[in-house]
């Protein structure tokens, strides 16, 4: 069974600080996805990558897929208040396959 | 906007209670899902479903059942609730299994059993 390791598990910055977090696992994945869940909300999809090496951008948000699609991080610039939240990747390890998500990473900004 | 709606934000039952949560969405999809949330562990998923009376285990199926009689709801039961399942239920639902496609959750019900 594929297992997805996130971290760090927690995280506290202050505002317009700059942070990176990491999605690992030890399988290949078919295609990778970030979601941000809010508190007392459902996760929100951020992006799909799709192809090994791929760099994908959404306004200060930069998702990078690793060249071997074991792994993938997200950095966020200048971060914001408004980035709190809980940051989950989920995979597919084929087309056919069920999503598996990580156990998430908790950010708090604070302002 | 894709919009799923989970019956309750909040509820409390006791142990033994056959508990259910419901679950609807508005976008006529053809897959949908049930997670539990707990500290630490992510989204464990319970149950799915890719079709109407359709359904699959998903990796923690024990203790739950499903049934989805119509291609809008689906419903999550304890059959007869325990401590251990106190839990924050997510419901969600996608065009396609197994595709790039997002999938689309409600907002979760937070359940305590006593």
């Amino acid at each position: 069974t594929q297992l997805l390791e996130q971290s760090p598990q927690f995280l506290s910055i202050q505002e317009g600080e700059n942070l990176t977090v990491y999605c690992n696992s030890s399988s290949v994945f078919s295609s990778l996805q970030w979601y941000r869940q809010e508190p007392g909300e459902g996760p929100v999809l951020l992006v799909t990558v799709v192809t090994g090496g791929e760099v994908k951008k959404l306004k200060r948000l930069t998702f990078q897929f690793g060249d071997a699609r074991k792994d993938s991080s997200l950095h966020i610039t200048a971060a914001q208040p408004g980035d709190t939240g809980l940051y989950l990747c989920a995979s597919l390890k084929t087309s056919y396959d069920k999503v598996i998500f990580g156990p998430g990473t908790s950010l708090s900004v604070i302002p | 906007d894709v919009k799923v709606t989970q019956s309750s934000r909040y509820l409390v039952k006791r142990t033994g209670e056959k508990v259910f949560l419901e679950c609807v969405q508005d976008m006529d999809h053809e897959n949908m899902f049930w997670y539990r949330q707990d500290p630490g562990l992510g989204l464990r998923l319970i149950y799915f479903s890719y079709d109407v009376k359709m359904k699959e285990k998903g990796d923690i199926p024990e203790g739950y059942s499903v049934s989805r009689e119509k291609k809008e709801r689906f419903s999550l039961i304890l059959e007869s609730a325990s401590t251990n399942q106190t839990s924050m239920y997510l419901c969600a639902s996608s065009s396609r299994l197994g595709s790039n496609q997002p999938q689309h959750f409600g907002d979760g019900t937070r359940l305590s059993i006593l």
